[in-house]
């Protein structure tokens, strides 16, 4: 069964702490992607990489950077943690061109920032 | 700017009360619009995608549609299983898909 796997499924961290969120693919995908979802904003793309050592910020980066130094995996790095980054984050996968599946979710770190 | 809008935000239901959701979009070319089914904790699954105007997808109690500006998922004679939060996404180039906010669906026997 293909997988995206994230680390952690909850996670409690201070407010300053760099915090790492690691998402792995099986599926050989070149594209993969970080969103955060909160209620009534539905899924924001934060960053998105379309090869190794390859990344584009996508709507809300602000706070964010990104790792990318193999094919299947992906880090989502919170540079200096802040309350209002308390969110589920998703990570996502999919082959070239997403194809008739669109992404593959990974099932989501409830990261709470305090 | 590309945008999806998905109403209504929420649904509720009784066991066999078929009913539909909505996604309207605005997208120059669009590339596939995509259903996913979330679980409470859970990240998305994928449910359809569909490409053209007319076009039909079924899984179980689930139909989806197309037209030119809006798709709509019909669910006929909903169980308590089906209840979740169904979200939209098209696609308008290579890599990304813009979401909207979701229905959450409440199935009640």
């Amino acid at each position: 069964d293909v997988k995206v796997t994230q680390s952690s499924r909850y996670l409690v961290k201070r407010t300053g702490e760099k915090v790492f969120l690691e998402c792995v693919q099986d599926m050989d995908h070149e594209n993969m992607f970080w969103y955060r979802q909160d209620p009534g904003l539905g899924l924001r793309l934060i960053y998105f990489s379309y090869d190794v050592k390859m990344k584009e910020k996508g709507d809300i980066p602000e706070g964010y950077s990104v790792s990318r130094e193999k094919k299947e995996r992906f880090s989502l790095i919170l540079e200096s943690a802040s309350t209002n980054q308390t969110s589920m984050y998703l990570c996502a996968s999919s082959s070239l061109g997403t194809g008739n599946y669109g992404y593959t979710f990974g099932s989501g770190t409830r990261l709470t920032v305090v | 700017e590309d945008q999806v809008t998905q109403s209504p935000e929420a649904l509720r239901l009784q066991e066999g009360e078929s009913s539909s959701l909505n996604c309207s979009y605005t997208v120059s070319g669009l590339r596939g619009l995509f259903w996913y089914r979330q679980d409470p904790g859970k990240g998305p699954e994928f449910l359809f995608t569909l490409y053209s105007a007319g076009e039909e997808k079924e899984k179980e109690r689930l139909k989806a549609t197309l037209t030119k500006k809006e798709s709509f998922l019909h669910i006929t004679a909903p169980k308590p299983e089906d209840s979740a939060t169904y979200l939209c996404a098209v696609r308008h180039n290579d890599y990304k898909l813009s979401f909207g906010a979701g229905t959450t669906v409440t199935v009640r026997a």
